[in-house]
């Protein structure tokens, strides 16, 4: 089975601008929980989408947002990028919930300038 | 708050030797207990898991050990090799689709 992917792999924007992450989840998983990274905070939990609805959020503003489509694919939305915002957000899937093994695609390296 | 405390930030051992990297729990509800191993440009990877119904679990040469009354669980690496040279991150949750909550990460460098 292929692995999580995520596009598009590097990113560079400015103050102010959004952006907009997509990831494919293993085939046939249904959970997809996305997640940020920094060398500070270390990985912290966005939110997480089972079945197209929005199972869990983690303690992001609502410039943050996400969505899944009908084949598991998810999105996440950032507006009004500030400079910290520059991380590398890491999205997992897993076939069930969140409570259990999740597989991790490679991430989206993220600059804001 | 954060739930999950890891340390040390950073280990260095010489090839053949034993890193163990620590990590504790606030939270009593907890009862799943994985290990990720993250290379540079990669996402973490599923190394060993561990429930709180055993005090050890051993896969290859990596080994958790767990003590539910210190709220403490533990990773031992034998015969560390270079390749094991990765950040180390422990994580907790609990039943019921809740997410993961990660320790900060421990950098492993591994030197012959």
């Amino acid at each position: 089975k292929a692995g999580v992917t995520q596009t598009p792999r590097y990113l560079i924007k400015t103050r102010g601008q959004q952006v907009t992450l997509s990831c494919s989840p293993i085939s046939g998983h249904r959970s997809v929980s996305w997640y940020q990274q920094t060398p500070g905070q270390g990985l912290q939990f966005l939110f997480e989408y089972f079945s197209e609805t929005q199972r869990n959020k983690g303690n992001f503003p609502g410039r943050f947002s996400g969505r899944q489509f009908s084949n598991s694919r998810s999105e996440m939305n950032v507006s009004t990028l500030e400079l910290g915002d520059s991380a590398l957000y890491l999205c997992a899937s897993s076939p069930g919930g969140t409570a259990g093994t999740q597989y991790f695609g490679p991430g989206t390296r993220l600059l804001v300038l | 708050q954060q739930q999950v405390k890891q340390s040390p930030q950073s280990l260095i051992v010489q090839k053949g030797g034993i890193p163990i990297i620590n990590c504790a729990y606030e939270n009593t509800a907890f009862d799943y207990f994985p290990w990720y191993q993250q290379f540079p440009g990669k996402g973490p990877a599923l190394l060993i898991a561990i429930r709180p119904d055993v005090s050890e679990k051993k896969e290859g040469r990596f080994t958790i050990s767990f003590n539910k009354s210190a709220k403490q669980f533990s990773l031992h690496i034998m015969d560390s090799q270079p390749g094991d040279s990765a950040t180390y991150f422990c994580a907790a949750s609990k039943s019921g689709n809740t997410p993961l909550v990660f320790g900060k990460g421990t950098r492993l460098s591994v030197i012959a």
